[in-house]
């Protein structure tokens, strides 16, 4: 399984862009990367998913470099409630006897 | 469209008693994960059913087993409850075929063990 590795924590503001790196030197050819957003006492929230190139939805950007050994998440204009850890994560997308390998993620603290 | 259903969410139980948590998975996903999550600390997965056989197993002693339903809702069971085993417990469910296939998560079940 491919181990990920990203900052401990990160400090913002609001209504700025906010940029998580996460590194997987030993990503598979088949992984896909997933980041997930989770709130203290809740499930982690899927956030967006990738393969190669640039993802983007209506929350958030996945950047992915040719050589996927890194990915980063981007967080346009977050707000106060866009604090949160934030997990990285590869694996394969088929899910057969897939699971996911949670890191400790990185802390996100917006301040007004 | 409902999402990942787990219950109860929250309970209190004494050592040595014996736990059952449930989860229903998310429309058209027949796969169920479960993962402990200890305060302070990233998901740990326990086991994942699928067609209701554990089809993998992460590093959890033989006092935590499951189970899958033909509807493909699951069951966690921990048995002679010990304090290290509060924990949230989450379940989740995702569909087998296929690559890409998102993952997703229900609220959890809080498990206090006195």
């Amino acid at each position: 399984l491919a181990k990920t590795t990203q900052p401990i924590s990160m400090d913002s503001y609001e209504g700025q862009e906010v940029n998580i790196t996460c590194s997987h030197n030993n990503i598979a050819t088949n992984d896909y990367i997933t980041w997930y957003q989770q709130f203290p006492s809740q499930g982690p929230r899927f956030i967006i998913q990738g393969y190669k190139t640039k993802v983007t939805n209506e929350v958030a950007s996945l950047f992915i470099p040719a050589d996927r050994k890194s990915s980063t998440l981007s967080l346009p204009r977050v707000s106060l409630s866009d604090t949160a850890v934030y997990y990285c994560l590869v694996g394969a997308g088929n899910n057969a006897g897939n699971m996911l390998t949670f890191g400790g993620g990185t802390r996100l603290m917006v301040k007004p | 469209d409902a999402g990942v259903t787990q219950s109860p969410t929250h309970l209190i139980k004494t050592r040595g008693q014996q736990v059952t948590l449930r989860c229903s998975p998310k429309s058209g996903h027949d796969t169920v994960s479960w993962y402990q999550q200890a305060l302070g600390q990233g998901p740990q997965f326990i086991f994942q059913y699928y067609e209701e056989e554990e089809r993998q197993r992460g590093n959890f002693p033989d006092r935590f087993s499951g189970h899958q339903f033909p509807n493909y809702s699951s069951e966690l069971n921990v048995n002679a409850l010990l304090l290290g085993d509060s924990a949230l417990y989450l379940c989740a469910s995702s569909r087998t075929g296929g690559l890409g296939n998102t993952i997703y998560f229900g609220e959890g079940s809080w498990l206090t063990v006195v």
